[in-house]
């Protein structure tokens, strides 16, 4: 079955920890995302990158870090800099980029701050 | 992403009745995109639609491409208890970036 998976489903941080969100993907796409989301708030940017070795910031990158070393994998580390991390966090994956794109979601990873 | 105009905000209906939402935006799309969440899982893609006036239906649902191509609607017939959820709309616009609606959150009451 071709799809996203995003691991963990749960995640706890202590103060002053980074923890790695998981993102893969299986699609062959080229495009993949992360956004955040807060109760009752739409879909927030963090960061997208349009191919390998190649990655952009969205509209809240600070606090976080991302790498795209291979064309399937998209890690997400929220940095203790992020001083509210607490939120749901979405993997998202396209074929392209363009004005014609379909976006396919992954399950989300639930990060929550101990 | 930038936000899209969704309305309503939220939706209480018996379950059989049908449900209309809608999807506005100040810019012009090449495509929309309708979107089903669920409490704690990630969005799932209900419908894509490519070409202005385009209709189209997945079961029970149907949504339309705005002539305009300023906004999209989508239709669920005969609702049921399974349908219960936030739905929201999409599309890509410049670049990479998506913007997405603020999201209609559906009640079914049996």
């Amino acid at each position: 079955d071709g799809g996203i998976t995003q691991s963990p489903k749960y995640l706890f941080r202590k103060e002053g920890q980074n923890v790695t969100l998981s993102c893969e993907q299986n699609l062959n796409h080229d495009a993949m995302y992360w956004y955040r989301q807060d109760p009752g708030q739409g879909l927030r940017l963090i960061y997208y990158s349009q191919i390998v070795n190649d990655f952009q910031k969205g509209d809240i990158a600070e606090g976080y870090s991302v790498s795209r070393e291979k064309k399937e994998s998209f890690p997400l580390t929220v940095t203790s800099a992020q001083k509210n991390p607490t939120a749901f966090y979405l993997c998202a994956s396209s074929i392209g980029w363009g004005m014609y794109e379909t976006q396919y979601f992954g399950p989300g990873t639930r990060l929550l701050v101990l | 992403g930038q936000q899209l105009n969704q309305s309503p905000q939220s939706m209480f209906i018996q379950e059989g009745e049908d449900v209309s939402m809608n999807c506005t935006s100040s810019s012009i799309f090449n495509t929309w995109l309708w979107y089903k969440q669920d409490p704690g899982e990630g969005p799932v893609l209900l419908i894509a639609l490519y070409k202005a006036g385009e209709l189209t239906s997945n079961g029970r649902l149907t949504a339309q491409f705005g002539i305009t191509r300023k906004d999209s609607f989508l239709n669920i017939s005969a609702s049921i208890p399974s349908d219960v959820g936030i739905y929201f709309c999409a599309g890509p616009y410049t670049g990479n970036q998506f913007y997405f609606g603020t999201g209609t959150s559906l009640t079914v009451i049996p």
